[in-house]
């Protein structure tokens, strides 16, 4: 069974820093991996997807990166802004189209 | 391009009654999820369909919950009778196909008193 851990659970940083968000996962065996944002009393907006056969994926200030041997996957957020303030979500999917996700990871930037 | 839909946004029953849930995926789209997304947890997967036909539904728990996807468009999950574990945010989600990027509705966001 596919267990996907996301570290830390919280986290807080001034605004204009850059920050790394974590997610590990211990089934390789994985199609792709998804990085979600949601907002308080929101949906999930998918930020970036990266297929088992990528290394990387970049959007604007975001970067993705996925290392299927070592189970882990990296979200690199550059310049932070307030508006980033969110709840950060990974999701893989694995065998049978399933999308597992993490606890994810609560972001708070402060001016 | 419109997103997905999902109504009521908010609904408080009493334990043992039941409710229902409605999603309207995005025009096209033949992967329909459904997700559970209790407080502090990320979301977990109820059931998929892919058109009309269920692909996925080994966490739905069968005695109480039940889905439908009428024409492969819209959907329904019901839930008879409520307990008080099912306080949670249920999100409906579409994609244009199994493995691809997921689009989330609102969610529906059930108190069980």
């Amino acid at each position: 069974k596919q267990e996907v851990t996301q570290i830390p659970a919280a986290l807080s940083v001034p605004e204009g820093e850059n920050l790394v968000l974590n997610c590990s996962f211990t089934d390789s065996a994985i199609y792709n991996l998804q990085w979600f944002r949601q907002d308080p009393g929101k949906g999930l907006t998918s930020l970036l997807l990266i297929q088992s056969s990528q290394r990387e994926q970049t959007s604007g200030r975001l970067n993705a990166s996925l290392d299927k041997s070592s189970g882990r996957s990296t979200l690199y957020i550059a310049a932070s802004q307030p508006g980033d303030s969110a709840t950060y979500l990974c999701a893989l999917t694995g065998g049978g189209n399933k999308l597992t996700f993490g606890t994810g990871t609560q972001l708070k930037v402060e001016l | 391009e419109a997103g997905v839909a999902q109504s009521p946004r908010y609904k408080i029953i009493e334990k043992r009654q039941s409710v229902a849930f409605w999603c309207n995926p995005i025009s096209g789209h033949a992967t329909l999820y459904w997700y559970q997304q209790i407080l502090g947890q990320g979301p977990k997967l109820l059931i998929q369909f892919q058109n009309n036909g269920v692909v996925d539904d080994s966490q739905l728990p069968k005695d109480r919950f039940s889905a439908e996807r009428l024409k492969g468009v819209d959907s329904t999950l019901k839930i008879q009778p409520a307990k008080l574990e099912d306080s949670a945010v249920y999100l409906c989600a579409s994609s244009p196909d199994q493995r691809e990027t997921q689009y989330f509705g609102p969610g529906t966001r059930l108190l069980v008193l």
